[in-house]
């Protein structure tokens, strides 16, 4: 029943490593996010992508990077991990509905720790 | 860009207590307001949503209010049970090329006493 898959439940890594985190859906959605969760912040969307091959960037895109090579899989990637970015983070897949109001489907998130 | 503001940011109530949520968004041409309940340790789920269309819509014992002219929206729950102990998360996008890119609030932990 799982739709959204997120390939890394915790990850612990050191100051300047690459991480890629994974995400799978397996809904046929167009749209895929990214968003960090920290208490107190709320949800910040960091990326998001609205096809194949295309991304935006969200509110806090900086110190990251985003790839959609295939329709079901969007990767989120840390080119030099801070210890800033230790969080909780949550993919989410959406259909394209024109008025926008599209109902996010969320993974079970990827915590990561950098040391 | 839009910006969403939630209050309070925890909130503590007794069993069978009304329990109210409040958020502002800053831009005028959102025009989709969803809310999300996410319990401890698992995803955030959508739980009620309302359009600008629309001033209030019901789901039981949860209710969500607009006011588009004050640009704050409200969830309202009633007769609160253990199980409505969660996060709660408000959340404001806009139409067109927004691809439904969703702001969300702070959040508010709310805690039902038994």
């Amino acid at each position: 029943d799982v739709k959204v898959t997120q390939s890394s439940r915790y990850l612990v890594k050191r100051t300047g490593e690459k991480v890629f985190l994974e995400c799978v859906q397996d809904m046929d959605h167009e749209n895929m996010f990214w968003y960090r969760q920290d208490p107190g912040l709320g949800l910040r969307l960091i990326y998001f992508s609205y096809d194949v091959k295309m991304k935006e960037k969200g509110d806090i895109p900086e110190g990251y990077s985003v790839s959609r090579e295939k329709k079901e899989r969007f990767s989120l990637i840390l080119e030099s991990a801070s210890t800033n970015q230790t969080s909780m983070y949550l993919c989410a897949s959406s259909e394209q509905v024109p008025s926008g109001a599209n109902v996010l489907t969320f993974g079970a998130g990827s915590r990561l720790t950098v040391l | 860009g839009e910006n969403v503001e939630q209050h309070p940011s925890t909130l503590s109530v007794q069993e069978g207590d009304s329990a109210v949520i409040k958020c502002t968004y800053s831009d005028s041409a959102s025009n989709y307001f969803p809310w999300y309940k996410q319990e401890l340790g698992k995803r955030p789920q959508l739980i009620i949503d309302i359009r600008s269309n629309v001033g209030e819509k019901k789901d039981q014992r949860i209710a969500v209010t607009l006011n588009k002219t004050a640009k704050h929206f409200s969830l309202h729950i009633t007769e609160t049970q253990p199980e409505d102990s969660a996060v709660y998360f408000c959340a404001a996008s806009g139409g067109g090329t927004s691809y439904g890119k969703l702001t969300f609030g702070q959040g508010t932990i709310l805690t039902v006493h038994p």
